[in-house]
């Protein structure tokens, strides 16, 4: 167990509209970073937010945001889902600005109909 | 070009064998490199990381960067059925803070 939480476990969710996903990082972490997992695929990352900034972005459109809390845990929002969003969302936190040791939270499974 | 590439597998090894993964990444910017494992149906966990050129080891597993040839790998000694899994290699942008994982190699360790 790496003390990272994500909730919630499963969704389900239709096209069209939106789904909020959070993440509790690991005591002592203050980064927190983002990634969409396809089925057999890596982890694709989409970005990373460090003392409540974003702190880099991947190849995702707007309709991808997040914030990060004073207490560094943070949510990602995903607006107008398509099909495409079907895929496990992971969060991943670490210390320090960059790219450090990540650990990660079990994932949301999301689905979109 | 993928970024990070893993030859897929499945690799079979027999029990008490060496498990040899292999990764390539074509971004000569990278600067640390993490080997996770992800059981089925679960999120990755982190075996090891490395940052300089060299061997690097952990237990039973060694993981070694070749810089120059954009090489990273990693071995796992006395394999047991526990580490049957899909080993995952990432590579860091330290330009935009973005972690890029290859697809993954799984890794089946017969009894």
């Amino acid at each position: 167990e790496t003390g990272v939480t994500q909730s919630p476990t499963h969704l389900i969710k239709t096209r069209g509209q939106q789904v909020t996903l959070r993440c509790s990082s690991q005591s002592g972490h203050n980064t927190v970073s983002w990634y969409q997992q396809a089925l057999g695929q890596g982890p694709q990352f989409i970005f990373q937010y460090y003392r409540e900034e974003e702190n880099g972005r991947g190849n995702f459109p707007p309709r991808f945001s997040g914030l990060q809390f004073p207490n560094y845990s943070s949510e990602l929002n995903v607006n107008a889902l398509e099909l495409d969003d079907s895929a496990l969302y992971l969060c991943a936190s670490s210390t320090g600005q960059g790219l450090g040791e990540q650990y990660f939270g079990p994932g949301t499974r999301l689905t979109v109909t | 070009q993928k970024e990070v590439e893993q030859n897929s597998g499945p690799l079979s090894v027999p029990e008490g064998a060496i498990a040899s993964l292999n990764c390539t990444y074509s971004d000569r910017v990278s600067q640390s490199f993490f080997w996770y494992r992800q059981y089925s149906g679960k999120s990755p966990e982190l075996i090891m990381s490395i940052y300089s050129n060299g061997d690097k080891e952990d237990g039973r597993f060694t993981a070694q960067l070749n810089k120059a040839s954009q090489y990273v790998s990693l071995l796992i000694r006395d394999s047991q059925p526990s580490d049957s899994a899909t080993y995952l290699c990432a590579a860091g942008l330290y330009n935009n803070n973005d972690m890029r994982f290859g697809a993954g190699t799984r890794l089946t360790v017969k009894p």
